[in-house]
């Protein structure tokens, strides 16, 4: 069965510090979203992407976060100065065309800024 | 505002049956979801309900009452391999993208 896929894993930075996190959607899938739960919280969603550009955004994504689809492939999300507050699991979802179809989601990235 | 409620913690026995409940309060609703998430896991995809009802997959089922902004997730014949964490997630209807909207999540653990 096809699956989002993210890499890394885990990611240690410094605080200060640009990380790219990655992620491969599922081929025939059109939208795609990354979310963040921080621990012991609840999963929040930060930005949706479609047809090239950012559909729609909510308040945590400031100017130090930007997301790129650099080829047919990837889906990225980058902060720029990363802070102690953005460590969370970061988790990239997909979703095909069609009212009904649900997000699947990767298994998430783990980042921690020192 | 958004707000979706669900209980912390729930406990149950192995082949019982045990019912998860949430609520909602959203600006828009076009349909509500439910997630698995094991620890440290990626959520995983359970159900999906737009209309009243319920809507049945094997041993899972979820139902829906838009009226009443509430939905629960029913699990039959528990097995261990059920203890996870319950998402009960709402799409945003006013998103022209369908984000999704996250309760704090039900931590089920299913005992011998």
């Amino acid at each position: 069965e096809p699956e989002v896929t993210q890499t890394p894993s885990h990611q240690v930075t410094q605080m200060g510090q640009e990380v790219i996190l990655r992620c491969v959607p599922i081929s025939n899938h059109l939208y795609f979203y990354w979310y963040r739960q921080i621990l012991g919280q609840k999963v929040e969603f930060l930005v949706s992407f479609y047809n090239n550009e950012i559909s729609e955004k909510s308040e945590i994504f400031d100017d130090q976060f930007s997301v790129e689809r650099p080829d047919g492939s990837n889906f990225t999300l980058k902060i720029r100065s990363t802070k102690l507050e953005d460590s969370a699991m970061y988790f990239c979802a997909s979703k095909g065309q069609g009212r009904n179809q649900p997000q699947h989601f990767g298994d998430g990235t783990r980042l921690s800024i020192l | 505002g958004q707000n979706i409620d669900q209980p912390t913690e729930m406990t149950a026995t192995e082949g019982a049956i045990v019912q998860i409940n949430c609520t909602y309060q959203t600006s828009g609703f076009n349909g509500l979801f439910w997630y698995q998430q094991h620890a440290g896991e990626a959520p995983t995809f359970l159900s999906y309900n737009v209309l009243d009802g319920l809507e049945e997959k094997g041993r899972f089922s979820s139902f829906l009452s838009r009226s009443k902004g509430y939905s629960y997730l029913l699990l039959k014949e528990l097995q261990m391999k059920d203890s996870a964490s319950y998402l009960c997630a709402v799409r945003d209807g006013s998103s022209n993208t369908g984000k999704l909207i996250f309760g704090q999540g039900t931590t089920l653990q299913v005992k011998p």
